[in-house]
């Protein structure tokens, strides 16, 4: 079965530093999404991006924050100066369409500030 | 998107059927209602969805009232690998996530 992949799984950096998570979607899918759960908490969208553009985004996801489609398989987020409050697993979600069908979601990757 | 009300834990024997219920009275006539699980901190993972009629695949069935205003996740015979936070969610567009109902399956 198709899969999203994430990379790296789990990420240490220190507060200010820049940061990128990696996400392969799943090939055919045109849709990409990346979502953050603070520890305990729910699962919060961030940003969407269809045709190389993002299409949705949420309060959350401010200038500190950009997306990129660079080639035809990865999607990466970029925190620009990471803040102790950015800790969280961010888990990258692609679709083929966004509705009807579902979205399938990476393993996430577990960013901890320090 | 529809607001859903999902109750915040429910129990479950190993082996019998759990029934999960979501109220969501607002949704509109293009919103289709969707079921993901989230097992630990891993990524959501998808269930099933449904517009009206009621659906069944290898993992759930989703019974979805003749009004709309509220469905029931059921998973048939629960095992102890099914213990996650189950999420209801009504949309046409966005998936947003509230906080669930956490399943305990208890041998």
């Amino acid at each position: 079965e198709p899969e999203v992949t994430q990379t790296p799984s789990h990420q240490v950096t220190q507060m200010g530093q820049e940061v990128i998570l990696r996400c392969v979607p799943i090939s055919n899918h045109l849709y990409f999404y990346w979502y953050r759960q603070i520890l305990g908490q729910k699962v919060e969208f961030l940003v969407s991006f269809y045709n190389n553009e993002i299409s949705e985004k949420s309060e959350i996801f401010d200038d500190q924050f950009s997306v990129e489609r660079p080639d035809g398989s990865n999607f990466t987020l970029k925190i620009r100066s990471t803040k102790l409050e950015d800790s969280a697993m961010y888990f990258c979600a692609s679709s083929v369409i966004r509705v009807p069908y579902g979205y399938t979601f990476g393993s996430g990757t577990r960013l901890t500030v320090v | 998107d529809a607001k859903t009300t999902q109750p915040p834990s429910m129990d479950c024997a190993e082996g019998r059927a759990a029934n999960l219920p979501c109220n969501h009275s607002t949704i509109s006539g293009n919103e289709y209602v969707y079921w993901y699980r989230q097992i630990h901190s891993q990524g959501p993972q998808y269930i099933i969805h449904g517009l009206k009629n009621n659906e069944t695949n290898e993992m759930a069935s989703l019974i979805i009232t003749e009004d709309r205003k509220s469905s029931t996740l059921i998973l048939p015979h629960a095992t102890l690998r099914d213990t996650a936070v189950y999420y209801c969610i009504a949309t046409g567009n966005q998936f947003y996530f509230g906080t669930g109902t956490s399943l305990t399956v208890i041998p």
